[in-house]
Order: structure tokens, then C-alpha cells, then sequence
């Protein structure tokens, strides 16, 4: 069974449009994260949940907005899409965020590659 | 990223020793963890070490954290093709803090 799976695994899209990417994960873990990796292949959190609660919003614009309908759950939604959104999306989950500066293994979806035209 | 630094790139033989390098500014980082992201896929995690170790071993890969300089390594011993993939090295102390990635080349 797939730990943390992300859908659609491939997007093609046209400038403009509004898309949404989902994620869940049957780990039962309390945190999920969303991630950007761009063609250089370097890797940046745009956002956090922990309990459906956002936790970390790194600087991304507005038009990215995660949803947490519960806490399995973590869907991205991008409204106006640009050519500069065109990367790799990861999902990732962990038991907790390990605040307190604890142990915090995260676990990776396979990626959604967003290609905007 | 920018905290984080890695070189881009590293070819090995089939058989040698690689060792894929990290410096970080973060001294307070409490984990530090090394993950593996192979053509296509996500990341999946190789190893980690607690910040008070300065090694750690699990099988073919040996973890080296040097916290005077800031300087993390990872050994690959008889790095075999599948090994081929790129490397993160990433800090952890309120969040995982991800360098750019290590591109590991392995050729026969």
C-alpha cells in the first residue's frame, strides 16, 4: 500500500487555469507538507499542516492555497496558473512536526509534475 | 537552501567509496538527515544522525558530522549504479531545511 500518494502524477495545463493537486496519506501521521522542486532540482517548502491547522506558509504567492478537509488529507489548489509554477510538487507527511526539536522523519509522495503552456 | 550547501555533482566508479559532503549554518539543528531521490521519484530517507554523534554507521553508509565546523559527510562504500541518484543533505531544527542536492553519477 502506498504511504503517501499524490494525484495526478502528471499535469498539463494552460496559463490562466485553476488546478488542484491531492494528497493523502495512510500513515497516521499528524503533519503533512507541501513542496516545490523546480528544474534545478532544488527543493523548497511552500506549506505545513499539523492537525489540519497551517503551521508553516512560506513566502508563496496567494494564489496557492492549501486545503486540509481532515488530517490525511492535503490539497493544493493554484488559481491563475503561470509558466513560472511549471516544477515537481511533493507531498510529505510526518508523525509530528518535532517542534521541540525532536527526531521527524518525513515520507514522500512521488511527485506531481505540473507543466504549464 | 542557502544554509545548506552541497556540491551539484559527483561521478565514482563502480566499486569505489563515495562521499557526498554538506555544510550547514544552522549550529543549533538538532537532527541532521541525508535522503535519496532517485530519477522520477520522490524522497525517501537514507539515514539520519542526532547531533550529539559524530558518526554513525548502517551498512555501506557512514554518516560524519563535524559540529565545531558545521560539516556533515556521507559515505557510500562499494557504490554500486543504483546508488545513482541525487543526494539532500538536511538540517533539522524546528523544520527540515533541505540543501540543493548532490548528483551522484556512478558509471561500470
Amino acid at each position: 500500500d502506498t504511504a503517501v500518494s499524490q494525484t495526478p502524477k502528471y499535469l498539463v495545463t494552460q496559463m490562466g487555469n485553476d488546478k488542484s493537486i491531492k494528497c493523502e496519506q495512510n500513515l497516521g501521521h499528524d503533519t503533512m507538507y507541501w513542496y516545490k522542486q523546480d528544474s534545478k532540482k532544488f527543493l523548497k517548502i511552500m506549506f505545513s499542516y499539523n492537525n489540519k491547522e497551517l503551521i508553516i506558509n512560506e513566502t508563496v504567492p496567494n494564489r496557492f492555497s492549501p486545503k486540509s478537509p481532515d488530517k490525511a488529507h492535503l490539497n493544493l489548489h493554484i488559481n491563475s496558473l503561470e509558466l513560472g509554477d511549471s516544477a515537481v510538487y511533493f507531498c510529505a507527511s510526518s508523525q509530528d512536526m518535532g517542534l521541540a526539536g525532536g527526531e521527524e522523519t518525513q515520507y514522500f509522495g512521488p511527485g506531481t509534475r505540473l507543466l504549464v503552456l | 537552501g542557502e544554509d545548506v550547501e552541497q556540491s551539484l555533482f559527483l561521478s565514482v566508479r563502480e566499486g569505489d567509496s563515495s562521499v557526498i559532503n554538506c555544510t550547514y549554518t544552522d549550529s543549533s539543528s538538532t537532527y541532521l538527515y541525508w535522503y535519496k531521490q532517485e530519477p522520477g521519484a520522490g524522497l525517501q530517507l537514507l539515514t539520519y544522525i542526532f547531533s550529539n554523534m559524530d558518526m554513525k554507521q548502517d551498512q555501506r553508509l557512514t554518516v560524519l558530522l563535524n559540529k565545531k565546523d558545521k560539516h556533515l559527510s556521507l559515505r557510500i562504500a562499494d557504490t554500486q549504479t543504483g546508488d545513482s541518484a541525487i543526494y539532500f543533505c538536511a538540517p533539522k531544527r524546528y523544520a527540515l531545511n533541505f540543501g540543493k542536492g548532490t548528483s551522484l553519477l556512478v558509471t561500470p
